[in-house]
């Protein structure tokens, strides 16, 4: 079973704001992802780690920045919010040997 | 750099139906591939995976998918479709390096008819 989990599941913000949404992990997985998906989109890769302390940007560019300084946390943040952020930010991680990634229930940021 | 595609935006099938969605991948070596579900407002699940060996795999709930180097395509079939198949369905790709990047398509949305 998946045992990653992402909070708060459902986030509503005002413009401008700073906002940190949440992935811990208790698989002990080196990697972790973050994906943005647009309602009825596919998922586009925003960040990754292969562990503590590295970073990259993923494919898709994007004005959030993530940090991993556990490796079972994965935080993403916008320092300050606009609508074009809204999305849901789904994240993931895997195992050391490519395994499949194990994907939270995501959290879906309305901003307004 | 590899990429994903899924040719099929919506399907729609009959109860008790077969079901073949379609996946096209490009990528210059043998890839990792997935298929995954997602209902409304979740998270993904994995329904079965491609690395190695048999090129036909066999998945949870009932879904299997045949991975065809000479076509680049790893297709998801389902030999009788249920009320509760109706979902998202993504495939991905990985590279099979340490640098392991889950790359995904645009989905497939199935709608079963009762």
């Amino acid at each position: 079973e998946a045992d990653i989990y992402q909070t708060p599941r459902y986030l509503v913000i005002g413009t401008g704001k700073k906002i940190t949404l949440e992935c811990s992990q208790t698989m002990g997985h080196d990697k972790m992802y973050w994906y943005q998906q647009d309602p009825g989109m596919e998922l586009h890769l925003i960040h990754y780690s292969y562990g503590v302390n590295s970073t990259e940007k993923g494919d898709l560019s994007s004005e959030s920045t993530v940090s991993r300084i556990r490796t079972e946390h994965f935080p993403l943040t916008l320092e300050s919010a606009r609508p074009s952020h809204t999305s849901q930010y789904l994240c993931a991680s895997s195992g050391r040997w490519n395994t499949e990634a194990f994907f939270g229930q995501g959290t879906r940021l309305t901003v307004v | 750099a590899q990429s994903v595609t899924q040719p099929d935006i919506h399907i729609t099938v009959s109860e008790g139906a077969s079901l073949e969605l379609r996946c096209n991948y490009s990528y210059g070596a043998t890839p990792y591939l997935f298929w995954y579900v997602q209902s409304p407002g979740q998270g993904l699940q994995l329904l079965l995976k491609y690395f190695s060996g048999d090129t036909l795999v066999q998945g949870i709930k009932g879904f299997e998918a045949e991975f065809k180097r000479s076509q680049s395509s790893f297709n998801l079939r389902k030999p009788s479709v249920h009320w509760s198949d109706a979902a998202e369905y993504f495939c991905a790709v990985a590279r099979g390096d340490s640098s392991y990047k889950l790359i995904f398509g645009s989905g497939t949305r199935l709608l079963v008819r009762p």
